[in-house]
């Protein structure tokens, strides 16, 4: 089955740690995104790539760092400059034209501060 | 900048009922908007995609409207059902092909 897949589903936190956020997809798709979303409130971009070894920030980019060495994979590290991490994040994928075919999205992972 | 709002927030009615979601957003040099269904604790899902050029998309039970001009976008159910419960999202992408979300519906049907 293609899809995106995103691990953990939950992920702890303690003060002063990066933590990684792994997505995968097998689509074939050459973009992938990530998102962060508060409760009640839309998603928000927080980086973005178009093809693999090149990304761009987001709206959202302060304290939060991403690779793309693969086109399959789009690793989102949460850094201890976040001040406010707590949230669920989402990974999507796509064509890089985006204007005909919609985003694809993973399950999500929630991050908990301890 | 893009700003996307959703009215209600909120909705609850009955099972069966025909209802209408609102969206709107301010910068109508948009390339498309998107509908997307979110399950509590779950990912998106994509349920009609309007091109800037299109006025309606049709999927099932579900149509969704477009006035660019207007800045309006609207999605309609028809007869919902309490499988229809979840949180329906709207997204304009914009003219630097980002996705611009709103807020979100929070729907509950009753059985």
């Amino acid at each position: 089955d293609g899809g995106i897949t995103q691990s953990p589903k939950y992920l702890f936190r303690k003060e002063g740690q990066n933590v990684t956020l792994s997505c995968e997809q097998n689509l074939n798709h050459d973009a992938m995104y990530w998102y962060r979303q508060d409760p009640g409130q839309g998603l928000r971009l927080i980086y973005y790539s178009q093809i693999v070894n090149d990304f761009q920030k987001g709206d959202i980019a302060e304290g939060y760092s991403v690779s793309r060495e693969k086109k399959e994979s789009f690793p989102l590290t949460v850094t201890s400059a976040q001040k406010n991490p707590t949230a669920f994040y989402l990974c999507a994928s796509s064509f890089p034209d985006g204007t005909v075919e919609t985003q694809y999205f993973g399950p999500g992972t929630r991050l908990l501060v301890l | 900048k893009q700003e996307v709002t959703q009215i209600p927030a909120a909705l609850s009615v009955p099972e069966g009922e025909n209802l209408v979601l609102n969206c709107s957003f301010t910068d109508s040099a948009i390339y498309n908007l998107q509908w997307f269904r979110q399950d509590p604790g779950k990912g998106l899902t994509s349920l009609l995609l309007i091109q800037s050029s299109q006025r309606e998309q049709t999927s099932g039970r579900l149509n969704a409207s477009l006035d660019k001009s207007s800045g309006r976008s609207t999605l309609y159910i028809a007869a919902s059902q309490p499988g229809d419960s979840a949180t329906y999202l709207c997204a304009v992408m914009d003219s630097s092909y980002k996705l611009i979300f709103g807020s979100g519906t929070r729907l509950l049907v009753r059985p």
